[in-house]
C-alpha cells in the first residue's frame, strides 16, 4: 500500500529566508505527486504536481519541487518565504486503482513566518 | 473561476440527529471525493465517484454513513445517526478524468466543520 510521509511536524523559518519541506513517499509503481497548501479555514489548494517528464516542477506562488526517484522523495522548496505562506502544506501521492486516483496524503506540515 | 462549493460551511447538531452535507462539483468534472480531516487521523478518503457511480467507499462507515450523486451537479453526504466522533471537516473534491489510466488533480472545497454534541 502506498504511503507518504512528511517529517516535519512544524517549520518555522524567517520571512526572506529559503524553505524545503521534506516529502518521502512509498509506492510500488510510477508514482503520481502533489503538493497542497491549507490556509486556517480554508480548503486544499493545488501548488504543484509531478505526473512524469521534467523531474523538477514549478507551481503556483513561487514554490517548486524535485522528484527524486532514487530518494523516493519529492520536497517542497521556495527560495524566499512570504509572511503570506503561513499555513499547512500536505504532501498526497495518487495511485489509478480501478479506474480512480486515489490521493494518500502526508500528515502535513506546519509553516510558520516569523517577520 | 471554477471552484467547488459545499453547504452548508458550518453544521452543529446533537447526537443522534441526521446531517446532511452537499456539494457542487466544477461543472464538467466527472470524479468526486469525499474526504475528513480531524487532527488525530488526518485527511481520510471516504468515497469517490465517477460519473455518478460509487467507485469506492471502503473508507467510509457504512452502518450510519451514505454518500450519493443524485445528479451530475450534486454530491450528498449523510450521517444518520450522528455520533460525537463525526466531529471533523468534511471536504469534497471533484477531478477530470480525461482517460483510461490518465492521472489528474484534484480540486477542494471549503469544507464543512460539523460539530456533533
Amino acid at each position: 500500500a502506498q504511503s507518504v510521509t512528511q517529517p516535519d511536524i512544524h517549520i518555522t523559518v524567517s520571512e526572506g529566508a529559503s524553505l524545503e519541506l521534506r516529502c518521502n513517499y512509498s509506492y510500488g509503481a510510477t508514482p503520481y505527486l502533489f503538493w497542497y497548501v491549507q490556509s486556517p479555514g480554508q480548503g486544499l489548494q493545488l501548488l504543484l504536481k509531478y505526473f512524469s517528464g521534467d523531474t523538477l516542477v514549478q507551481g503556483i506562488k513561487g514554490f517548486e519541487a524535485e522528484f527524486k526517484r532514487s530518494q523516493s522523495s519529492f520536497n517542497l522548496r521556495k527560495p524566499s518565504v512570504h509572511w503570506s505562506d503561513a499555513a499547512e502544506y500536505f504532501c498526497a501521492v495518487g495511485t489509478l486503482t480501478g479506474g480512480g486516483n486515489k490521493l494518500t496524503f502526508g500528515t502535513g506540515t506546519q509553516l510558520k513566518v516569523e517577520l | 473561476d471554477a471552484r467547488v462549493t459545499q453547504t452548508p460551511r458550518h453544521k452543529v447538531t446533537e447526537m443522534g440527529q441526521e446531517v446532511t452535507m452537499r456539494c457542487q462539483p466544477i461543472l464538467g468534472h466527472n470524479t468526486v471525493f469525499w474526504y475528513r480531516q480531524t487532527m488525530m487521523q488526518g485527511l481520510e478518503l471516504l468515497a469517490y465517484f465517477r460519473n455518478r457511480a460509487p467507485l469506492d467507499d471502503s473508507g467510509m462507515p457504512k452502518d450510519r454513513f451514505s454518500a450519493e450523486m443524485p445528479d451530475a451537479t450534486l454530491a450528498t453526504l449523510k450521517i444518520q445517526p450522528s455520533e460525537p466522533r463525526d466531529s471533523a471537516v468534511y471536504f469534497c473534491a471533484s477531478g477530470l478524468v480525461r482517460g483510461p489510466g490518465n492521472t489528474y488533480e484534484q480540486y477542494f472545497g471549503p469544507g464543512t466543520r460539523l460539530t456533533v454534541t
